[in-house]
């Protein structure tokens, strides 16, 4: 299985920074990696999927980049409703596999 | 509006069955490949299971691989995930989620999720 490793584990942040997540796949995944949000008691949301692609409906501040094995979530100028756990997931092999998730938190 | 909505969860003995259901609306559901997936309490995100929209291939995360099998109705635009032989691990919310059309499979619609409790 590919293992997907996700730092930091959580952030602390103020609103108006920027904030970066990493993910790193155990092997190649060429650029089949996605991002979700997710907030307590609430569904996962997508916000990018093929790595670089932003999902319709998710703000232009959310950025996403990397392949192979290196990938990275940017969040220009934190907004309040961007506290929330982000988690990535591979999507090129079976079982998918998700990071163990990055809390987000206020500072 | 597209969406899935799912049920069924609830408090079950160790070793018994449930069966989750998963609607779907705004969207035919046998032209997707879906997804289950859970998050037991306080954890990360573990996919479960993967059909085509044809019904003919599903994938099974080995946890719960010979447990679990999942099922269409394309009449009621539902999908099925029938759970046996449950362990204490199972506990869970477990979301159904569409396939994302693409060449990735990513998950673009998710229901808000059915708790599932395995306890004595």
């Amino acid at each position: 299985d590919i293992q997907m490793t996700q730092s930091p584990s959580s952030v602390s942040a103020s609103v108006g920074d920027n904030v970066t997540i990493t993910c790193r796949a155990s092997q190649g995944i060429s650029s089949s990696l996605a991002w979700y949000q997710q907030k307590p008691g609430k569904a996962p949301k997508l916000l990018m999927y093929s790595a670089s692609n932003l999902q319709g409906g998710v703000p232009s501040r959310f950025s996403g980049s990397g392949s192979g094995t290196e990938f990275t979530l940017t969040i220009n100028s934190l907004q309040p409703e961007d506290f929330a756990f982000y988690f990535c997931q591979q999507g090129d092999t079976f079982p998918l596999t998700f990071g163990a998730g990055t809390k987000v938190e206020i500072k | 509006e597209v969406q899935v909505v799912e049920s069924g969860g609830d408090l079950v003995q160790p070793g018994g069955s449930l069966r989750l259901s998963c609607v779907g609306s705004g969207f035919t559901l046998s032209s997707y490949n879906m997804n289950w997936v859970r998050q037991a309490p306080g954890k990360g995100l573990e996919w479960v299971s993967y059909s085509r929209g044809s019904g003919s291939t599903m994938y099974f995360a080995d946890s719960v691989k010979g447990r679990f099998t999942v099922s269409r109705d394309n009449a009621k635009n539902s999908l099925y995930l029938q759970m046996n032989r449950l362990r204490a691990e199972d506990t869970a919310v477990y979301y159904c989620g569409r396939n994302m059309m693409g060449p990735d499979d990513c998950i673009d619609v998710w229901g808000k999720g059915t708790t599932v409790t395995v306890s004595s």
